[in-house]
């Protein structure tokens, strides 16, 4: 119940397509869901986060629609750019809850984005 | 600058070693993490720690340790019971247990001879 499922493994976009990354989650106590950038060899940075009280949320040209009743999230990348060539995770977690915060991860998407 | 060092970048283990990889963060973060992350997979808690001189096992703890002597620094060890232990290792901290963002190291490569 604690995983979260997310999809594509990969994905291939072109320049200024739109790039879409799928996650689904069980534990109807997850209150708070945010999505990772992450390049080779670095660390993860957090892009963009979004709790379930409301239903979408959009910073530039990343964008989380959240759906609480199918208890699924997505990612939406915006005039994709090759420099969003990188690998995405999202995670989620019980912030206010006993389990101090914990974040369940994904698998992870590698997205490559064509010139 | 504010954030979250880790060293050394790379790191090489003989058979039977324990080695040490190094966490500081100057973000007076309460909550600091220890993550494991191998290709293709996500990432793996190890251990974490809520608060000075106190940590808990995470989700794949055999083969490691970790003090937490100080706010700014956790430490992690691995060690020789530890069979597989070729990995990326990320340490992350947060402003306190139940805040879910979490701010990650730049990582450790842990190579085995």
């Amino acid at each position: 119940q604690q995983q979260v499922k997310q999809s594509p493994q990969s994905l291939i976009v072109q320049k200024g397509g739109i790039s879409i990354i799928n996650c689904a989650y069980e534990n109807t106590a997850f209150d708070y869901f945010p999505w990772y950038q992450q390049f080779p060899g670095k660390g993860p940075a957090l892009l963009i986060a979004i709790r379930p009280d409301v239903s979408e949320k959009k910073e530039g040209r990343f964008t989380i629609s959240f759906n609480k009743s199918a208890k699924q999230f997505s990612l939406h990348i915006m005039d994709s750019q090759p420099g969003d060539s990188a690998t995405y995770f999202c995670a989620a977690s019980n912030a206010g809850g006993t389990s101090y915060g914990k974040l369940t991860f994904g698998q992870g998407t590698i997205l490559t984005v064509h010139p | 600058d504010g954030g979250i060092t880790q060293s050394p970048k790379y790191l090489f283990r003989k058979e039977g070693q324990n080695v040490t990889l190094s966490c500081e963060q100057n973000l007076n973060h309460d909550a600091m993490y220890w993550y494991r992350q191998d290709p293709g997979q996500g990432l793996r808690l190890i251990y974490y720690s809520q608060i000075v001189n106190d940590f808990q096992k995470g989700d794949i703890a055999e083969g490691y340790s970790v003090s937490r002597e100080k706010k700014e620094s956790f430490p992690l060890t691995v060690t020789s019971a530890q069979k597989n232990p070729t990995a990326f290792y990320l340490c992350a901290s947060s402003i306190g247990p139940s805040v879910g963002t979490q701010y990650f190291g730049p990582g450790t490569r842990l190579l085995v001879l």
